[in-house]
């Protein structure tokens, strides 16, 4: 099985806010999440090794936040959300940071509309 | 990492094989050369990485100068379902983190 999101799509009004979920492959320590924007590469988030934050320096803090409690599944948050937010939101997983090839499994990915 | 420079879009014969230029000219000896694409309407996909030798593998061939200062994807015989936007990244091995740019957009046509 490869990495699970959901939902696979949400419309919402600007200032309402939404969640999304992800579910890495089974035994990868490492998630990411990434914002695409339309026309443009992935950008990413967070980064999480574990239950820990590894690098969180390009996620906008003031409306956005990211969980990974039990070092498993992961949810991203945006509240409130503003049009520019509008974005396909990708999680990946990987092995452990520094093992293997360093290579990432992405999701299918949930597109955000805001209106 | 450094950065890297690829052109917006090619075209390719399905059959045939597409060659996909990558210029990293300010790569350090330390990072790597990887390769991902991107399918319309799905996530990135790994295709192949290397360090200075050249690299192949199911899906695709990997060839990096001698002076590490570009690279080459091939895709040996290239079909629809190869379509995509493909992104060469260049990173510092398997702890730091993967940054994408625009990508080259490869059409396959008949």
């Amino acid at each position: 099985a490869g990495v699970a999101q959901s939902p696979r799509y949400k419309i919402i009004e600007k200032r309402q806010s939404v969640a999304f979920w992800c579910n890495p492959i089974s035994g990868h320590a490492t998630l990411y999440w990434y914002q695409q924007i339309l026309g443009q590469g992935p950008k990413l988030l967070i980064q999480f090794q574990n239950n820990g934050v590894v690098d969180d320096s390009q996620l906008p803090k003031d409306r956005f936040s990211a969980e990974r409690l039990k070092g498993v599944d992961s949810t991203l948050k945006i509240q409130p959300a503003k049009l520019e937010d509008s974005a396909v939101y990708l999680c990946a997983s990987s092995l452990i940071r520094g093992k293997g090839t360093g290579e990432l499994f992405f999701g299918e990915g949930s597109r955000l509309t805001v209106l | 990492d450094a950065k890297t420079t690829q052109p917006p879009s090619m075209d390719c014969a399905e059959g045939r094989a597409a060659n996909l230029p990558c210029n990293h000219s300010t790569i350090s000896g330390n990072e790597y050369v990887y390769w991902y694409r991107q399918i319309h309407s799905q996530g990135p996909q790994y295709i192949i990485h290397g360090l200075k030798n050249n690299e192949t593998n199911e899906m695709a061939s990997l060839i990096i100068t001698e002076d590490r200062k570009s690279s080459t994807l091939i895709l040996p015989h290239a079909t629809l379902r190869d379509t995509a936007v493909y992104y060469c990244i260049v990173k510092a091995g398997t702890a730091s983190k993967l940054t994408f740019g625009t990508g080259t957009r490869l059409q396959v046509t008949l």
